[in-house]
């Protein structure tokens, strides 16, 4: 079955620090990978996502990760952080043949001003 | 892009007591539905997913029900609730073509509490 773990459950980070948020997921066949953010008192929204081609894909808010076949993983990550970046993160992946999409956990971050 | 609503916001219910959450689409048509639970700690737990009108998944047993009377509505329904069915409750949707490769769009949740 598929799975997806990341692996900090709580970040604590100063502005202007890098950002680094890992996930390794679980499955066999071809995926596709997103990362959600939810801020808060927002609803969960798309952060970037990765289907094929390039594996580092960009996103919104300076947001960028890396697809890592031979690892699987997929990692999060941005060179300076905000404040505004204070949210949860989640990894996601679902199956290129199917409906569902398997959540991380989740990452909090906190962003000290 | 697609708005998920969903209502109500917070509910407190007895145990016993019966349950129905709703959820309605806004901008696509035909798309796929989802109902999770959300734990702290745990991220997102996928309950049920629907492809189209009255075709319902269920991933995992438990004392939830979930029905699609319409093409952008989805239900969220219990007879008897439980205490551990206490929980946050998210509707999404996606765009019904090649559904893997879609983002999901997430409504603003209901907060379930029972005691």
């Amino acid at each position: 079955a598929q799975s997806v773990s990341q692996h900090n459950h709580h970040v604590i980070l100063s502005e202007a620090a890098s950002l680094e948020l890992g996930c390794n997921y679980s499955y066999g066949g071809t995926v596709n990978l997103f990362w959600y953010v939810q801020y808060p008192g927002q609803h969960l929204q798309l952060l970037l996502k990765y289907f094929s081609g390039d594996p580092l894909v960009k996103g919104i808010k300076g947001f960028e990760a890396e697809f890592i076949k031979s690892k699987f993983s997929f990692n999060l990550r941005k060179p300076s952080v905000q404040w505004s970046d204070t949210a949860e993160y989640f990894c996601a992946v679902s199956d290129t043949g199917g409906f569902k999409t398997i959540f991380g956990a989740g990452t909090r971050l906190f962003v000290k001003a | 892009s697609q708005t998920i609503h969903q209502w109500p916001a917070t509910l407190v219910q007895p145990v016993g007591s019966p349950l129905s959450l709703e959820c309605t689409v806004e901008g696509t048509s035909n798309p796929n539905l989802y109902w999770y639970r959300q734990a702290a700690g745990r991220g997102l737990q996928l309950l049920f997913y629907s492809v189209g009108i009255g075709q319902i998944s269920s991933e995992v047993p438990q004392n939830l029900s979930a029905s699609r009377p319409q093409d952008r509505q989805f239900i969220l329904s219990s007879k008897k609730l439980l205490l551990s069915d206490s929980g946050f409750y998210l509707c999404a949707s996606s765009d019904g073509r090649f559904s893997s490769y879609n983002e999901q769009f997430f409504g603003p949740g209901t907060r379930l509490t029972v005691l």
